[in-house]
């Protein structure tokens, strides 16, 4: 079946430094990727949808400048979250679709800014 | 996407059957029903869908009613690792079709030993 490996699966940063998130799909090619947060206790709430070699459509309230998404390859997507603020810690969770697989999740990336 | 409804939370015992349900009573006809789940601090994982027709496979069974304005997720031997939060989803499928996937708040299943 299908595979989407996250990295890192925790990170602890200090506020104002950036970090980076993998997605990586492993055995098929995802020309579409998505970015969800999930805070404790709530459901998933969709970031951005990125495209392979075009920009990411962001969601409503969700800052592109801030939360920088790179989809350079049909097999990896990242999303950076730059100069982060203990209000961004959060479970931040990628999909990736494909016609034959639909839809596969990474295991998610608890980050914790101090 | 059709707009669905699910209980907040639910408890089964472990060994018992697990029946989830799921009202989208404003589903259209070229709209399917999908199940995922989330374990504590994990990704989604998909469960299973259907479009009209009941469904089984090696995780569970999906029972749509006749006017597909409600189904039922049936996990028949619920067990401790089943616990978890279960989503329904109705959207359009095909190939291509690579809108997201929209997350309501899903039904918090409990089985308890």
């Amino acid at each position: 079946g299908a595979v989407v490996s996250q990295h890192p699966s925790r990170v602890i940063c200090k506020s104002g430094t950036s970090v980076k998130i993998e997605c990586r799909s492993l055995d098929f090619q995802a020309t579409t990727m998505f970015w969800y947060r999930q805070f404790p206790k709530k459901s998933l709430m969709l970031m951005a949808t990125s495209n392979e070699g075009s920009k990411a459509t962001y969601e409503q309230g969700v800052e592109k400048d801030k939360f920088l998404i790179n989809h350079a390859s049909l097999t990896l997507s990242t999303l950076t979250v730059t100069s982060a603020h203990p209000e961004d810690s959060s479970f931040y969770i990628c999909s990736a679709h494909d016609s034959n697989y639909g839809y596969t999740f990474g295991s998610g990336t608890r980050l914790t800014v101090v | 996407d059709a707009k669905t409804t699910q209980p907040p939370s639910m408890d089964c015992a472990e060994g018992r059957a697990a029946n989830l349900p799921c009202n989208h009573s404003t589903i259209s006809g070229n709209e399917y029903v999908y199940w995922y789940r989330q374990i504590h601090s994990q990704g989604p994982q998909y469960i299973i869908h259907g479009l009209k027709n009941n469904e089984t496979n090696e995780m569970a069974s999906l029972i749509i009613t006749e006017d597909r304005k409600s189904s039922t997720l049936i996990l028949p031997h619920a067990t401790l690792r089943d616990t978890a939060v279960y989503y329904c989803i109705v959207r359009v499928a095909g190939s291509g079709s690579a809108r997201q996937l929209t997350f309501g708040s899903g039904t918090q299943l409990t089985v308890l030993p």
